[in-house]
Parts: structure tokens; sequence; C-alpha cells
């Protein structure tokens, strides 16, 4: 089984500013993992997927990932947010067995002002 | 593509009704999820389907909840009796089995209170 922690509830950024957001996983066996953000009254969408190969992966609106396998870590990063950022984001993982199941992570709440 | 489309957006229903969420996923897609998002416990997998067969029913809460696949174009979540701790939003979700990591699309959810 696996499991994702998400490290922080809520990030309030000022705009323009950098932001990470910080997940961590824990697996006994190789997995896939995700960034989905969920926008206000809105269902979830993928933001970027780490399947294999190069550790840094680049997804939409501007986010980057990085795979750190021994930190068991999938940080989440934006050189300089909007505030069309605003948004809850989620942490998921998979393992490559059982691919289509996904375990989430409790969520970040990203908080966007001027 | 017209993406997952759930119904109802919106339901509010009285205690001890019966409740029935419908869910059409993407068209080709062969893997099917039920989600429920609450405050307090996130977003937890309640059921999944492949190829219209129920894989994995762990996630369902108690008796009360159950989902049906019949086709592979629909599915259904039904609670019946529905209670105030069932208010939530419930995910439908789909993905191919030959896509990498089998991305899995969600639906806008539909928005439950029970009274």
């Amino acid at each position: 089984a696996q499991s994702v922690t998400q490290l922080d509830s809520q990030v309030p950024v000022f705009e323009e500013a950098p932001v990470e957001l910080r997940c961590n996983y824990s697996s006994s066996v190789s997995v896939y993992l995700f960034w989905y953000v969920q926008y206000p009254n809105q269902g979830l969408q993928l933001l970027l997927k780490y399947l294999s190969g190069s550790t840094l992966v680049k997804g939409i609106n501007g986010f980057e990932a990085e795979f750190n396998k021994s930190q068991t870590s999938f940080h989440l990063r934006k050189p300089s947010v909007h505030i069309s950022d605003t948004a809850e984001y989620f942490c998921a993982v998979s393992d490559t067995g059982t691919a289509s199941k996904l375990t989430f992570g409790t969520g970040t709440r990203l908080q966007v002002t001027l | 593509d017209a993406g997952v489309i759930q119904s109802p957006r919106h339901e509010v229903t009285e205690m001890g009704q019966e409740v029935t969420l419908r869910c059409k996923p993407i068209s080709g897609h062969d893997y099917l999820f039920w989600y429920r998002q609450t405050m307090m416990r996130g977003l937890e997998l309640l059921i999944y389907f492949n190829n219209n067969v129920p894989i994995d029913d762990s996630g369902m809460p108690e008796d009360r909840f159950s989902a049906k696949m019949p086709n592979a174009s629909f599915s259904t979540l039904k609670i019946q009796p529905s209670e105030p701790r069932d208010s939530a939003v419930y995910f439908c979700a789909s993905s191919h089995s030959g896509s990498a990591g089998n991305t899995i699309y969600f639906g806008e959810g539909s928005w439950l209170t029970v009274v």
C-alpha cells in the first residue's frame, strides 16, 4: 500500500513570488507520481506526472516537479505565481502494478495575493 | 472530447431518502472510479471498475452505498437511505489502460447535501 503526505495544508504567497508545495510518499514498490489541481467548485485536473526517466517533470501552467527517490519526495514548484494559481493542489501516487488506483494526499491550499 | 459527465451537479435531499448519482465516462476508457471528497477525510476512493466489473469496493463506507456499471458508458452510485454524514462532493473519474501512467480524468463532481 502507498501513502502520501502533503506537509502544508495552506501556503500563502504573493503574486510573482516563487512557490514550492511539498509532497512525500511511502511505498514498498515502484510508483508513478502525480500532481492534480482543483479550482473552486471544479473537478481535479492533471498538472503533471512522473512515470520514469528524467526526474524533473514539467507540467501545465508553468509548474514543474522533481522526483527524488532517496528522499521519497515529489515537490511541486513554480518560479512566479499568478493570482489565477489560487487553488487546491493534490499529490497522488500509484504503484506501477495497479497503475490505475491513485492514493491522494490531503491537499495544499495555495493562496496567491497581490 | 466531452470529458467525464456527472449528474446531478447539485443535490439537496432529506435524511432517509434515496440518492442516485450518475456518471458517463470518457468514451473508450476502461476504468471508472468513484471518489468522495470531504473536508475531514479528503479524497477517498470508494470503488473502481475495469471493463464494467467492480475490482475494488473496499472504500465503500457501508451497505447503504452501492455502485453499478451496466455498460461501458454509464455508472451509478446509490445511497439508500441517505444520512447527513454522507454530505460530500462525489467525483466520478475514468482512465484508459493503454495510456502511460493511466492518467485519471475527473468529472466536475456531484455536490450532495443531506439535511
